[in-house]
């Protein structure tokens, strides 16, 4: 089945610049999707479509792709920032949705 | 402004039967989907199946095929997924999230764009 692969954590300190990899080896790469998730909440969507903002999503969060690599930046981390980040897309064998295993991003 | 509001947490025996609701407003429901992911305490989402809420067609992960149903009240703007032969390894926080289509070559898939505030199913004997 299909994997998308994340790191497990994410550590920096306010003020830097976080960057969080999303892999996978689906040909041709479908977009990713990407959820910030808070302890006790709900997954809140934070880009979709590889590169999009949301409204009502800060500036700082960006993302881009390069390959079958999809990367999440969040520039001037806040403490507010610390979180679980999920990224999503789809199996494109089966086309069912499948989410990567979740990067923990630690503010120091 | 866009909501999907579940129904309260629910403690069931080994072998028994839940079932969870989503009351949606503050959009036309008929014009989407609506899919259902869980999440085991401390491990990754889950994506578990979606409804069309205005056809009822509906497609479901492999690993739940024959143990959920996912429904939908049409008139009640809800959407419903029951889940059967209950396990301690079903005991999870249960959402429900409006699906946004979105179609890149031949294939078309979703993403979630509003999520419900979570559903927690305790199995335990």
């Amino acid at each position: 089945s299909y994997e998308l692969t994340q790191p497990p954590s994410v550590s920096v300190s306010p003020g830097q610049t976080a960057r969080i990899t999303c892999s996978g080896d689906a040909l041709p790469k479908p977009f990713i999707f990407w959820y910030q998730q808070k302890p006790g909440q709900a997954p809140v969507l934070v880009i979709y479509k590889d590169t999009e903002r949301p409204s009502g999503i800060p500036e700082r969060f960006s993302g881009s792709s390069s390959g079958t690599t999809v990367t999440l930046t969040i520039s001037g981390v806040q403490a507010e920032d610390e979180a679980d980040y999920y990224c999503q897309s789809v199996d494109t064998i089966s086309t069912c949705e499948v989410f990567g295993g979740g990067t923990k991003l630690t503010v120091l | 402004q866009v909501q999907l509001v579940q129904s309260g947490a629910e403690v069931k025996r080994p072998g028994a039967s839940v079932k969870v609701s989503c009351r949606a407003s503050g959009y036309t429901f008929t014009n989407y989907v609506v899919h259902w992911v869980r999440q085991a305490r401390g491990q990754r989402l889950e994506w578990m199946g979606w409804i069309s809420a205005g056809n009822g067609n509906t497609k479901y992960s492999q690993k739940f095929q024959g143990r959920v149903t996912i429904s939908r009240d049409t008139f009640a703007t809800t959407a419903y997924m029951e889940l059967s032969g209950l396990m301690s390894g079903d005991t999870a926080v249960y959402y429900c999230a409006r699906g946004r289509s979105i179609c890149n070559g031949t294939i078309c898939y979703f993403f979630f764009d509003y999520w419900g505030q979570g559903t927690l199913v305790t199995v335990s004997s």
